[in-house]
């Protein structure tokens, strides 16, 4: 079983619309999350770290759920530029030398 | 610097040649990492070093891989005998060190995609 698992969508939105994406990750001792987003062809780039009580960033808002180990992030009122892939992360307490990368949920965003 | 740098940021190679990758993490970052990213796939870890702490190489693919990070800065990923499967974007990241709350975070670089003919 991966570590992390996303769903690789494609996921086609309409400008304005609010859209969900969860992560699975396997081990419960893992102790960091976080969300990147990747551009075609270009290097991933940190969204936000995902803390235990939930956080919020403008649009964007990242949920943990220890108990049934899936982290969400919820993006409202979809822009075009929200178009990317986005890349759940996670970071064991066990190895912090490890990352453990999801391989991708992509948004496309539709005029 | 002000973020990773890495070089070339574009190459390519014949069959059976050597490359060497170059990665310039952000400055005062003691722990840097290599990841591979083939067309449409996942980032796979490569090789990690923290400090001056013996690397974990437990993501390289084969012998013909190797890193080595010099004066705990510059980092240099070394292929040898390129074959057509080592094709990808070779993407390297830094953060402030593996451990400590909240320096856990990866910057990345803006990669090198390596092409072998």
């Amino acid at each position: 079983r991966k570590e992390v698992e996303q769903d690789p969508g494609p996921f086609n939105v309409p400008e304005g619309a609010t859209v969900a994406f969860n992560c699975t990750y396997s081990n419960s001792a893992s102790q960091s999350f976080f969300w990147y987003r990747q551009d075609c062809r270009k290097e991933p780039k940190l969204l936000m770290s995902v803390y235990s009580s939930g956080n919020e960033d403008g649009r964007f808002t990242a949920q943990l759920n220890r108990a049934s180990q899936y982290i969400s992030l919820l993006i409202r009122d979809s822009k075009l530029s929200d178009s990317a892939t986005y890349l759940c992360v996670v970071n064991p307490r066990y190895n912090f030398n490890k990352f453990y990368f999801g391989s991708g949920t992509k948004l496309n965003v539709k005029p | 610097g002000a973020g990773v740098s890495q070089s070339p940021s574009n190459k390519v190679t014949e069959k059976g040649k050597d490359v060497e990758l170059r990665c310039d993490p952000i400055s005062g970052h003691t722990a840097l990492y290599w990841y591979r990213q083939s067309l449409g796939q996942g980032l796979e870890f490569l090789i990690y070093f923290q400090g001056n702490s013996a690397p974990d190489k437990s993501g390289l693919p084969s012998d013909r891989f190797s890193a080595e990070r010099t004066g705990g800065s510059v980092s240099t990923l070394t292929i040898q005998r390129t074959q057509q499967e080592d094709s990808a974007v070779y993407l390297c990241a830094s953060s402030l060190g593996a451990g400590l709350t909240g320096a856990n975070v990866l910057t990345f670089g803006a990669g090198s995609r390596l092409t072998v003919l």
